[in-house]
């Protein structure tokens, strides 16, 4: 089946540093979306890409489509205390109902 | 709106035990699904449902059953219990209008521990 690579499995920054993650996959996904987690809770979204090439801010995050459809970036910039968490990529297909997620990036942040 | 919910937050079993994780979403969500969180593993799903009367395998569905025979709810039954079903489960839903369709919602997990 689809599978997706998340990476780096984790990361251990200094506050104030940015963070760079990616996902790549085999297949095309038509939606790629990139979610949270944090420490007892379920993932909660943070961006959501529909076009090849799209470009989408939240706040500090910033996440891009790639233009072959097979991965996306998720970029934090000017990292803070509350950005810890598991991070997870997840790809769609149109119709079929499923997502994919990757393996999560784990983010730590040395105050 | 308490979104996705549910119950319970942490379960522990024995290894041949029964019992059904509950999910309930008061977002009239057509979709419902179960994905199971492991560590280095990501989220796998382990069955869905598009709407009342509907439900399909997801990717990692051996050793659990669901139905859904209303739009709120979506319970996940495990039969007998193994200790490889040790993980955190996830519900979430979604609607099925194509200008949100792929966006999830989760609830806030369940660990179990089958011993």
């Amino acid at each position: 089946g689809q599978q997706l690579n998340q990476s780096p499995q984790s990361m251990f920054i200094q506050e104030g540093e940015d963070v760079s993650m990616n996902c790549t996959s085999s297949s095309i996904f038509n939606t790629w979306l990139w979610y949270k987690q944090e420490p007892g809770e379920g993932p909660v979204l943070l961006i959501a890409l529909y076009k090849a090439g799209e470009l989408t801010s939240n706040g500090r995050l910033t996440a891009q489509f790639g233009i072959t459809r097979k991965d996306s970036f998720l970029n934090i910039s000017a990292s803070i205390p509350s950005d810890v968490g598991i991070y997870f990529c997840a790809g769609g297909t149109r119709g079929a109902q499923k997502l994919v997620f990757g393996q999560g990036t784990r983010l730590t942040i040395n105050p | 709106n308490a979104g996705v919910t549910q119950t319970p937050k942490f379960q522990v079993l024995k290894t041949g035990q029964s019992m059904t994780l509950q999910c309930a979403q008061d977002m009239n969500h057509e979709y419902m699904s179960w994905y199971r969180q492991d560590p280095g593993m990501g989220l796998r799903l382990i069955h869905y449902s598009v709407g009342a009367g509907i439900t399909d395998q997801g990717e990692v569905p051996n050793g659990y059953n669901v139905s859904r025979s209303t739009t709120e709810d979506f319970p996940l039954r495990l039969l007998s219990a193994a200790p490889s079903q040790t993980s955190v489960y996830f519900c979430a839903s979604r609607t099925l209008a194509y200008s949100t369709n792929e966006k999830l919602f989760f609830g806030s997990g369940t660990q179990l521990s089958v011993l």
